[in-house]
């Protein structure tokens, strides 16, 4: 079982849609959750960062943790063109500090 | 503030050649980490580093990978004797705490 689950995708929505993202992780002892953008050839972005349980917003952006399941999501409202890119889930913590565990990515097609 | 920089963005050897990725972190950043982005896969940890010490090198193939950060200069990894799979692309991240910020990578080809 990998530590790190992503929905694959890809996911192609209209514009204004609202986009769901998820992953699911393993291990308990997991303490930080990101989320990546990566658009293509280029580095991840950071876009959202947590550490605690709940729902974090920023701007269009909502990131929601349930550790209790174990289950991270990233939601995308009003969606733009400009959003297309590849969605990447990242867990720090653990036994190894510092290391990033990456879900495998998901491909998100926003179209006009 | 620049953010992390990685040199070359492109890197071409033959089959047997070195190859040398460098990387500088953002201004103020000591922690540097390198992860390894093969084709149709995710991204892999392969090492996280402070200055001259190596914390967690658990990602890195066992042979011909090695990295560093010397206390001054870049980070580099570097890899002797490639081989065709080691073409993928090289993200170099930085930070000071917990969250990481990325170059936009070295892309290795080997021929």
């Amino acid at each position: 079982q990998k530590e790190v689950e992503q929905d694959p995708g890809p996911l192609s929505v209209p514009e204004g849609a609202i986009v769901s993202l998820n992953c699911t992780y393993s291990n308990s002892a997991f303490q930080y959750f990101m989320w990546y953008r990566q658009y293509s050839r280029k580095g991840p972005e950071l876009l959202m960062y947590t550490y605690s349980s709940g729902n974090k917003e920023d701007g269009r952006f909502t990131a929601q943790v349930d550790k209790s399941s174990k289950y991270i999501s990233l939601f995308i409202r009003d969606s733009q063109p400009s959003d297309s890119a590849t969605y990447l889930c990242a867990i720090n913590g653990g036994t190894s500090y510092g290391k990033l565990t990456f879900g495998q990515g998901t491909i998100l097609t926003v179209h006009p | 503030n620049a953010g992390v920089m990685q040199n070359p963005r492109h890197l071409v050897r033959r089959r047997g050649q070195e190859a040398r990725l460098r990387c500088s972190p953002m201004k103020g950043h000591s922690h540097v980490y390198w992860y390894r982005q093969l084709p149709e896969e995710g991204l892999k940890f392969m090492v996280y580093l402070q200055k001259e010490n190596i914390i967690d090198e658990s990602g890195m193939p066992k042979e011909r990978f090695s990295a560093e950060f010397p206390k001054e200069g870049p980070s580099i990894l570097r890899i002797q004797q490639v081989v065709r799979g080691d073409s993928a692309a090289y993200f170099c991240a930085s930070s000071s705490g917990e969250t990481q910020y990325f170059g936009p990578g070295t892309r290795l080809l080997v021929l």
